[in-house]
């Protein structure tokens, strides 16, 4: 089945650790995202990529970096300049620019200690 | 992309129709308004978008006013596992930038 994949599901890391996030899809699609979401709050857009080898800041890019070598594969890795980075992320796909929807995948937990 | 506004929260009776409504005053002519879902600690799941006409899937309706300035997403029968927060957003048709900017959305709670 096609989906998108996000792994793991709970992450656990110390204070200062970088850590990066998976997020796979076999979609063939073309766009992905990455959004931010704190308890109680809607999603926050941290990086999207329209194209393999190339991606965009969104609204909250500081203390994260990402890379798109493979158009099926867009890590999101949390670097030790975030200040709060606990939080539930989310992983998206879109054909072409999203007209059409966005599949998500089902979230990693990250909680920092 | 135009602002949207939702109330935080609603009730339905399991079996009824819900009806979740949304405000876009500031809403442009070519701008959609899209509609997802997220159940607790799940990934959004997008459920209908429309322009001016009314549209309807297997999932549900959404009724768009004449002005645009509002729009209703319509459950028709509700059940105990629509229980989510419903996300009415706007976009244009061609991406900006690809973002898809999230509210607060409003948390229906569908009980027997």
């Amino acid at each position: 089945d096609g989906g998108i994949t996000q792994s793991p599901k709970y992450l656990f890391r110390k204070e200062g650790q970088n850590v990066t996030l998976s997020c796979e899809q076999n979609l063939n699609h073309d766009a992905m995202y990455w959004y931010r979401q704190d308890p109680g709050q809607g999603l926050r857009l941290i990086y999207y990529s329209q194209i393999v080898n190339d991606f965009q800041k969104g609204d909250i890019a500081e203390g994260y970096s990402v890379s798109r070598e493979k158009k099926e594969s867009f890590p999101l890795t949390v670097t030790s300049a975030q200040k709060n980075p606990t939080a539930f992320y989310l992983c998206a796909s879109s054909i072409g620019q999203g007209f059409y929807g966005y599949t998500f995948g089902s979230g990693t937990r990250l909680t920092v200690v | 992309d135009a602002k949207t506004t939702q109330p935080p929260s609603m009730d339905c009776a399991e079996g009824r129709a819900a009806n979740l409504p949304c405000n876009h005053s500031t809403i442009s002519g070519n701008e959609y308004v899209y509609w997802y879902r997220q159940i607790h600690s799940q990934g959004p799941q997008y459920i209908i978008h429309g322009l001016k006409n009314n549209e309807t899937n297997e999932m549900a309706s959404l009724i768009i006013t004449e002005d645009r300035k509002s729009s209703t997403l319509i459950l028709p029968h509700a059940t105990l596992r629509d229980t989510a927060v419903y996300y009415c957003i706007v976009r244009t048709g061609v991406n900006q930038g690809g973002k898809l900017i999230f509210g607060q959305g409003t948390e229906l709670s569908v009980k027997p």
